[in-house]
């Protein structure tokens, strides 16, 4: 597509549900990233897929968040047993992946709310 | 740890005003550099970024920003802003051996016509 794409737009549960978040990286970038953006800690950076490697999940905040990419592309972010304090936008952002042209794309995010 | 410092967290300014905001990093080594914008209600988009050669590097809607080695610094700049620059501004780094950006705590930039 012509950027990447994430769903749904708003989400709003119950705390102790789980959610699933989804995002549709620009076709042909190897990289994706989700970074979450909160009003007490601004923008973080959660985990990175790069190709067939192993992701880097160093910013995970608990073990309650976890993200997959299927066949290179498409990427889910879950949060288990969610919590008021992961209410936050959600943003996936794509890149070529080449480390001397790192350009990242950012999707509109997901706004999640938790009650 | 690695951060990014913008010291500026609400600016107001009229328009036709000029505009500097300021960004610093910390990390020695080699860094790639990007301002970001995000205005109300839409998502964030690159205004300008450096990766290396000139350091003053001109991006969209007539912005540049300087990258100064010596004071690990990547200001934005503007001559002169208009109303529809209204938005928040985000500096963020990505340190050459990693590939996560590193953001800034955000500008919040208000003008009035």
């Amino acid at each position: 597509g012509a950027g990447v794409s994430q769903s749904p737009s708003n989400k709003v549960t119950e705390k102790g549900k789980d959610v699933e978040l989804r995002c549709d990286p620009i076709s042909g970038h190897t990289a994706l990233y989700w970074y979450r953006q909160s009003l007490g800690q601004g923008l973080e950076f959660l985990i990175y897929f790069q190709g067939n490697s192993a992701p880097d999940k160093s910013g995970l905040p608990s073990d309650r968040f976890s993200a997959e990419r299927t066949g290179g592309s498409v990427s889910t972010l879950t949060i288990q047993r969610t919590q008021q304090e992961d209410s936050a936008v959600y943003l996936c952002a794509s890149s070529l992946g080449d480390r001397d042209y790192n350009e990242q794309f950012f999707g509109p995010g997901t706004r999640l709310t938790v009650l | 740890a690695q951060s990014v410092s913008q010291h500026n967290h609400h600016v107001i300014l009229s328009e036709a005003a000029s505009l500097e905001l300021g960004c610093n990093y910390s990390y020695g080594g080699t860094v790639n550099l990007f301002w970001y914008v995000q205005y109300p209600g839409q998502h964030l988009q690159l205004l300008l970024k450096y990766f290396s050669g000139d350091p003053l590097v001109k991006g969209i809607k007539g912005f540049e920003a300087e990258f100064i080695k010596s004071k690990f610094s990547f200001n934005l700049r503007k001559p002169s802003v208009q109303w529809s620059d209204t938005a928040e501004y985000f500096c963020a780094v990505i340190p050459y051996n990693t590939d996560k950006l590193i953001f800034g705590t955000g500008t919040r930039l208000q003008v009035f016509p």
